[in-house]
């Protein structure tokens, strides 16, 4: 596609239940980030993949999260058991090259804005 | 770590007026500064960046000098448009993840 494309948009979940989220980045881009954004906030990061391997999970708040990208395209991030404090935009960016150095572009996704009530 | 502290918003301008977002960091080594910009429902796109010392990042309009002796990266703008209202995020790279302040919002009145 023309851009990051980021499913759902919306997704309201109970908590306690488990949620998917999926990023489709731009057609052959190497290098996968996840960030979390809560309200009011700038960005945090979660996790980095280049290709199909996860070089860094340093973000993950618990082992509720988890992330993949089996086939070096498109990526889930699964929350289990979700919280109210989970509660934030969860963002999703590609860039080219295999590593995002100083003059690597990082093209985001919308995110999905996800709400636990 | 590495930190990013950005002037608290909202920031509320007329059409025309001069722009000033400050951000100052913290970082290990040399990273490299960005600004990002988010409008309405829409995702972060990259504003502008300087990579290096005394740099100046600049794109529609609005430029950024990378100060060392400061740690600061402020952004700037002669003269706002309507348009230019979004959330601007000052972000830092260190060697491949990148570090976002908690954003700014500007609103800029016709």
């Amino acid at each position: 596609g023309a851009g990051v494309s980021q499913s759902p948009r919306y997704k309201v979940a109970k908590r306690g239940q488990d949620v998917a989220l999926r990023c489709d980045p731009i057609s052959g881009h190497v290098s996968l980030f996840w960030y979390q954004q809560a309200l009011g906030q700038g960005p945090e990061f979660l996790t980095y993949f280049q290709n199909e391997a996860q070089l860094d999970k340093s973000g993950l708040p618990s082992d509720r999260f988890f992330a993949e990208r089996p086939e070096g395209s498109v990526s889930t991030l699964k929350i289990q058991r979700t919280q109210q404090e989970d509660s934030a935009v969860y963002l999703c960016a590609s860039s080219p090259g295999p590593v995002a150095g100083p003059n690597e572009k990082l093209f985001f996704g919308s995110g999905t804005q996800l709400s636990v009530l | 770590g590495d930190s990013v502290t950005q002037m608290e918003g909202p920031v509320t301008l007329s059409e025309e007026a001069f722009l000033t977002i400050n951000c100052t960091y913290t970082a290990t080594g040399y990273p490299s500064l960005f600004w990002y910009v988010q409008y309405p429902g829409e995702g972060l796109q990259l504003l502008l960046k300087a990579t290096k010392a005394d740099d100046k990042g600049s794109n529609k309009g609005f430029e950024a000098t990378y100060r060392k002796e400061t740690t600061s990266f402020h952004l700037e703008k002669g003269s706002v448009q309507v348009s230019d209202s979004a959330v601007y995020f000052c972000a830092l790279r260190g060697y491949s993840t990148l570090t976002f302040g908690k954003g700014t919002m500007l609103l800029v009145s016709p």
